[in-house]
């Protein structure tokens, strides 16, 4: 069936550090890849969709590249902020768009 | 942006109870779902729900599981009866669906706890 591996699942920086995030995907369709951020008492929201091979999407600073070649996809900040701190999400929706299927999550501590 | 809203927020029960969990999704979204998260581990699809019927659903959606959406109120997941296993936090999303968008919007979760 469709999985998603992300293994970070805590990362430490300091502030103004560069923050890389990876994720591995498997299926037999056409995927949607998305980057979700979960703040602490809240539900995740949606940081970035990427959709095309190669292409990237940004936002709040956040960059996602996806690599079909691979099956993967990243999340990359050049310079993170204590208010980044958060857990980050990626996530796989099928081809019928029906669920999303998540990864583990990555915790994000940055420290001042 | 659009709001996802859940209520309860927390939730305990002695375990063999029913319990109903309640989502208020976006006013106009079509495509419904839960999902469960338990404590430390990674977030898990439920079901999904569409033009009053359930589309898909997971091994984790066990025949003591339910859901509905009467007359376009709210859309609930009910369980009965509950086990321990049941504690998690149950989070709900919802999206327009096709020509609109499949991005989903969850609520903030309704943390269950099965005593």
């Amino acid at each position: 069936g469709d999985s998603v591996i992300q293994m970070q699942g805590q990362v430490t920086l300091s502030e103004n550090d560069f923050l890389f995030i990876n994720c591995t995907y498997s299926t037999t369709g056409y995927p949607t890849l998305f980057w979700y951020v979960q703040y602490s008492g809240e539900g995740p929201q949606l940081l970035l969709q990427v959709t095309t091979a190669n292409n990237k999407g940004s936002s709040r600073g956040f960059e996602a590249t996806y690599d079909k070649g691979t099956t993967s996809f990243h999340l990359q900040k050049t310079s993170v902020q204590e208010i980044d701190s958060a857990v980050y999400y990626c996530a796989m929706s099928d081809t019928g768009n029906y669920k999303y299927v998540f990864g583990a999550g990555t915790r994000l501590k940055v420290i001042a | 942006g659009p709001k996802v809203l859940q209520i309860p927020s927390h939730q305990i029960i002695d375990m063999g109870q029913m319990v109903t969990l309640n989502c208020d999704p976006v006013s106009n979204h079509l495509y419904f779902y839960w999902y469960k998260q338990i404590l430390g581990q990674q977030m898990e699809f439920l079901v999904n729900f569409y033009n009053g019927k359930v589309m898909e659903k997971s091994k984790l959606f066990k025949d003591q599981f339910s859901v509905e959406r009467p007359d376009g109120s709210y859309f609930t997941l009910k369980i009965q009866p509950t086990a321990l296993e049941d504690s998690a936090v149950y989070f709900c999303a919802s999206s327009l669906g096709l020509g609109g968008g499949w991005e989903q919007y969850f609520g903030p979760g309704t943390r269950l706890t099965v005593l």
